[in-house]
């Protein structure tokens, strides 16, 4: 099982440049996730899919967008890049309502935008 | 206001034992979620207490206590390989299907 599979892993970007970060699941998860994780801070939430079809905003929302294509993927989109959003993504997904379930994560997407 | 708080960072001796605590302000949640996260990789998820008390899987241990609204995760016979940073994180209740995340506790084992 591959698990969360997370596209590119590395990236740099020049400020004002698009670009979309792919995730795939193939857990037959329904829920899925994405974060943002600064140098030294914990995770934080951008958008998240509770299951096919629907998305809400997490805590960090402004400056991204996201489509839940089918149940296995889940992109994120940055329409025009800032150096703000440099970050490392992490896209993650689980079963469970209630995290009993643990989420499983991606190995990450390290965006540099200059 | 709800979040999780955690020390910044705990340092211990290799086969020693280490607790990482947790403290939170919430009105409700689901339950607490530890996970691990080396330096440059994924978090991976090592336990989940729903109800107060004592969970154990091998060398950890996770703890919650709804009342003093605190939870621990609790490491044995620390490895080196333990060296990594430890997150506490919840799911609360009315609030959508969001895990938020404490600040994390950078946890160095040295010889």
């Amino acid at each position: 099982n591959a698990g969360v599979t997370q596209t590119p892993k590395f990236q740099v970007l020049k400020t004002g440049q698009s670009m979309t970060l792919q995730c795939a699941q193939d857990m037959n998860h329904n829920s899925m996730y994405w974060y943002r994780q600064d140098p030294g801070m914990g995770l934080r939430l951008i958008y998240y899919s509770a299951s096919e079809g629907t998305t809400d905003k997490g805590e960090v929302p402004n400056g991204y967008n996201v489509s839940r294509l089918n149940k296995r993927e889940f992109s994120l989109r940055l329409e025009s890049a800032a150096p703000s959003q440099t970050s490392v993504y992490f896209c993650a997904s689980t079963e469970g309502m209630t995290a009993n379930y643990g989420y499983t994560f991606g190995s990450g997407t390290r965006l540099t935008v200059v | 206001g709800q979040s999780l708080e955690q020390p910044s960072e705990v340092t211990a001796v290799e086969g020693a034992i280490v607790q990482i605590n947790c403290t939170y302000q919430t009105s409700g949640f689901y339950g607490l979620s530890w996970y691990q996260q080396h330096d440059g990789g994924a978090p991976t998820f090592l336990s989940y207490n729903g109800l107060d008390g004592l969970e154990e899987t091998g060398r950890f241990s996770s703890f919650l206590s709804r009342s003093d609204s605190y939870g621990y995760l609790l490491l044995q016979e620390l490895q080196m390989k333990d060296s990594a940073s430890y997150f506490c994180a919840y799911i609360l209740t009315g609030g959508g299907n969001k895990l938020t995340f404490g600040t994390g506790t950078q946890l160095k084992v040295e010889l």
